[in-house]
């Protein structure tokens, strides 16, 4: 069975840091691409960044280019989202998704991590 | 970035009904677009990929269509499981984006 589980969310001040793991499992993760996608209280769904399968294809939204990495380590199953300089605006629900076919479309969520950027 | 405009925000709808969402891109995709539906307190589940194919386990009631720039998910008879949020997605481009949602409400 499919699993993510994504960990480290929590309440973090404007300008600070926060990073984001998810472990996956029931599946061979080293063979797939994989996204991180968000949502704000009460809002819709955004797509946040996606990594290939070999970490060669890196993208991110314009809303967080600069301030977030995403990274992924195959040998332990996990997907990480390094996030700086965070605002409040980057309040939501994250999201690990895995990418169904490496084209886009995504087939497994994870429960998400709550990430609230406040003062 | 490409941008996603689904119609209707929300409506409300009976059990039973034949439901007809829209969802618009600002430029061409081809047949790169996603359908999902969300649930409160949930994460999203896909439904239709590359536009008109059924994800599997989805049942036959739900349908997509479309091509270029215009797309439609039909529900062909509204079940209580269906009222939910439905969400649109482009992977056309690397900068993959979603509509605003429109949701299912009972009437």
């Amino acid at each position: 069975e499919v699993q993510l589980v994504e960990s480290g969310g929590g309440l973090v001040k404007p300008g600070g840091s926060l990073r984001l793991s998810c472990a996956a499992s029931g599946f061979t993760f080293s063979s797939y691409s994989m996204n991180w996608v968000r949502q704000a209280p009460g809002k819709g769904l955004e797509w946040v960044s996606s990594i290939s399968s070999s970490s060669s294809y890196i993208y991110y939204a314009d809303s967080v280019k600069g301030r977030f990495t995403i990274s992924r380590d195959n040998a332990k199953n996990s997907l990480y989202l390094q996030m700086n300089s965070l605002r409040a605006e980057d309040t939501a629900v994250y999201y690990c998704a895995r990418d169904s076919d490496g084209s886009g479309p995504v087939d497994y969520w994870g429960q998400g991590t709550l990430v609230t950027v406040s003062s | 970035a490409i941008r996603m405009t689904q119609s209707p925000s929300s409506f409300s709808a009976s059990t039973g009904d034949r439901v007809t969402i829209t969802c618009r891109a600002s430029q061409g995709i081809s047949s790169y677009l996603a359908w999902y539906q969300q649930k409160p307190g949930k994460a999203p589940k896909l439904l239709i990929y590359a536009a008109s194919t059924l994800q599997s386990g989805v049942p036959s009631r739900f349908s997509g269509s479309g091509s270029g720039t215009d797309f439609t998910l039909t529900i062909s008879c509204l079940q209580s499981e269906d009222f939910a949020t439905y969400y649109c997605q482009q992977y056309y481009s690397y900068l993959q984006t979603f509509g605003q949602g429109t949701k299912v409400e009972i009437k």
